[in-house]
Order: C-alpha cells, then structure tokens, then sequence
C-alpha cells in the first residue's frame, strides 16, 4: 500500500485481557518500528525490527509485551494481561533502513483498557 | 544518543516564515540531523534531515550550523495547517539506529 497501515484504529478492552495490534510497514522497507503516546505525553519507544537482526527489546515495559514480524513484512504488537496504565496510542512506523531514510507512521491504534 | 534542546513552545503569524531552533551541542560526527512534526491526533510526519550542508525539499529549510552544533528548521510561509510539535532528532549511522523523541517546539499559528 501507500503507507503504514495499523489496524484497529480503535480498540477498547477490559482489564486482564490480551490485545493484538497489527502493522503493516510499507513494501519493501526493511525497519519496522513501535512505539506508543499517553496522552499527552511524548513518543516513546518500543521495539525495533531491522530486515532479519534480533529485534531491540529495550523499550518494552514489561514482559507482559512482545512483538513478532513475521517474513520481514507485518508485525503485532501483542500486549498481555491488559493494565489500565497500558491505555495509550500504539503507533508503528517503517524506512528502508535503518540510517539515511525518515521513517513513515501510521495513523496508530488507540487503546483504551477499562 | 546525543541530546537535542528546542524551545517548548513558538508562535507565528499566517502567511510569515517561522524559524524553529535546535541546539544539539553534543551532536557527533555522524548523526544526522532530523526533523519530525506531529500534527493533533495524527502520527508524526517526516519533514527534512541532514548531516553537513543545507537541505531544502517541497515542505521546508533545514539550515546546519557550520560546527553542527546547532540548526533551524525554516517554514518559509506558515499556514494554520503548519500547527503542530515539531521533534528535532538525532540519528546516528552505522548502527542499529532508533530514533528517540524528546518534547519539541509546540508551533502556534495564528491569523
């Protein structure tokens, strides 16, 4: 497609529960990225894919988050045991690699937990 | 990463050009200089990055400070569609990069 497209745009689950977020990079970039936005808050980063390197973990909160990329395209973002503190905007974002090119968002998944 | 210092906030007048700084005192080398806008609810938007020389494209300026410790980001007309928190970034090359998001300059524009 044109761009970063993340799905849902809207998701609303109870405390406890699992969600799935998904994105899908545009074709042919190499480096998937997430991160998330409380409201109000800056962007803070999650986990980052770069083509078939380990993935950096190191802005993943808890272990209650993991992310999987599956054949170097789409990527979910799954987040374990809802909290309600997990309540934020997920956005995803890819380039072609991981130096001279910007980076592409999407519009976001914002996740309510009730 | 190296860190990057922009005011908090800035306001402008329609149609007159805006002149957003950053100073990133530290910068290294070979950090790249980005620059990133988050318009209300939506996700941040690629604007313009450089390394050494001045760079121009279709959205804005970016003018780098001949030590590179420094540089601004030129809109040259700004138009109310041009509110938003504008991020200065740096990105290192050769490695694993990432970039990470510090608080930026909220614009205002105003009639």
């Amino acid at each position: 497609g044109a761009g970063v497209s993340q799905s849902p745009s809207n998701k609303v689950t109870e405390k406890g529960k699992d969600v799935e977020l998904r994105c899908d990079p545009i074709s042919g970039h190499t480096a998937l990225y997430w991160y998330r936005q409380s409201l109000g808050q800056g962007l803070e980063f999650l986990i980052y894919f770069q083509g078939n390197s380990a993935p950096d973990k190191s802005g993943l909160p808890s272990d209650r988050f993991s992310a999987e990329r599956t054949g170097g395209s789409v990527s979910t973002l799954t987040i374990q045991r809802t909290q309600q503190e997990d309540s934020a905007v997920y956005l995803c974002a890819s380039s072609q690699d991981s130096t001279n090119y910007g980076y592409t968002f999407g519009s976001g998944t914002r996740l309510t937990v009730v | 990463d190296a860190k990057t210092t922009q005011p908090n906030s800035m306001e402008s007048n329609e149609e007159e050009p805006v002149h957003l700084p950053c100073n990133h005192s530290t910068i290294s080398g070979t950090d790249y200089i980005h620059w990133y806008r988050q318009l209300p609810s939506q996700g941040p938007e690629y604007v313009i990055h450089g390394l050494t020389s001045n760079v121009n494209n279709r959205m804005a300026s970016l003018a780098i400070a001949e030590d590179r410790k420094s540089s601004t980001l030129i809109l040259h007309r700004a138009t109310l569609r041009d509110a938003a928190v504008y991020y200065c970034i740096l990105r290192s090359t050769g490695t694993a990069s990432k970039l990470t998001f510090g608080t930026g300059t909220r614009l205002q524009v105003t009639l």
